[in-house]
């Protein structure tokens, strides 16, 4: 069975710049969820899916930060603009289950490096 | 609210036991163990739920203690292969809320 699959696995962008990363979850998984892990650091929830809905996106910086996940499927994570302190990993994972008392599957996530 | 773990890193030879704490502040409705290795991705080890039965995976095991609101990861016999930084997430109150991860425990198994 494939895991969650990333792309691209390192991003190096200058500030200001936008950037965008995507994510297949496991075949069959209808929740999906996007974190982030700075060095040093467990991973932190930035929003989470049921299909096609959002339904966990308070941590989610709205500002900068956008997220979509069209079909139930796939999923892709934008920042526009990035600023420094968006340098960490971007994880993607997923899971059978509707609530997070679910074993959750991880991908090798998208290492952010802004300049 | 973060959970604390500790010990923050710890170093073992194979066979050797270790314990890894995770404590909140918080009532707790259940706490998920994972491991990472270097640069990859978080795997799952098991979930202890409230009320729930202390879990196992291979040689390693974990409590859960409701009242103290803490969980403990167990690995007895340790080998090479368990070296990483282990990661408690921690689900509050009644349930079905985002998991808050601890800062992780670094453990490097040697030879």
């Amino acid at each position: 069975e494939a895991g969650v699959v990333q792309s691209p696995r390192y991003k190096i962008i200058e500030k200001k710049q936008p950037v965008a990363f995507w994510c297949n979850p496991i075949s069959g998984h209808n929740t999906l969820y996007w974190y982030l892990q700075n060095l040093g650091q467990g991973p932190e929830l930035l929003i989470r899916y049921e299909n096609e809905e959002a339904v966990d996106d308070s941590q989610l910086p709205k500002d900068r930060f956008s997220a979509e996940r069209l079909k139930g499927v796939d999923s892709t994570l934008k920042i526009q603009p990035a600023e420094l302190g968006d340098s960490a990993v971007y994880l993607c994972a997923s899971s059978l289950g509707a609530d997070y008392s679910n074993e959750q599957f991880f991908g090798p996530g998208t290492r952010l490096t802004v300049l | 609210q973060q959970p604390v773990q500790s010990p923050q890193a710890v170093i073992l030879r194979e066979g050797e036991d270790a314990v890894i704490n995770c404590s909140s502040s918080k009532a707790l409705y259940s706490v998920h163990w994972y491991r990472q290795k270097h640069g990859e991705a978080p795997v799952f080890l098991m979930i202890l739920l409230k009320g729930g039965e202390q879990m196992r995976h291979e040689k390693i095991s974990a409590s859960f203690n409701e009242k103290k609101q803490q969980s403990s990861l167990y690995l007895t016999a340790s080998q090479l292969s368990y070296s990483g930084t282990y990661f408690c997430g921690t689900e509050m109150g009644l349930g079905n809320t985002p998991l808050v991860f601890g800062k992780g425990t670094r453990l490097s198994v040697i030879a």
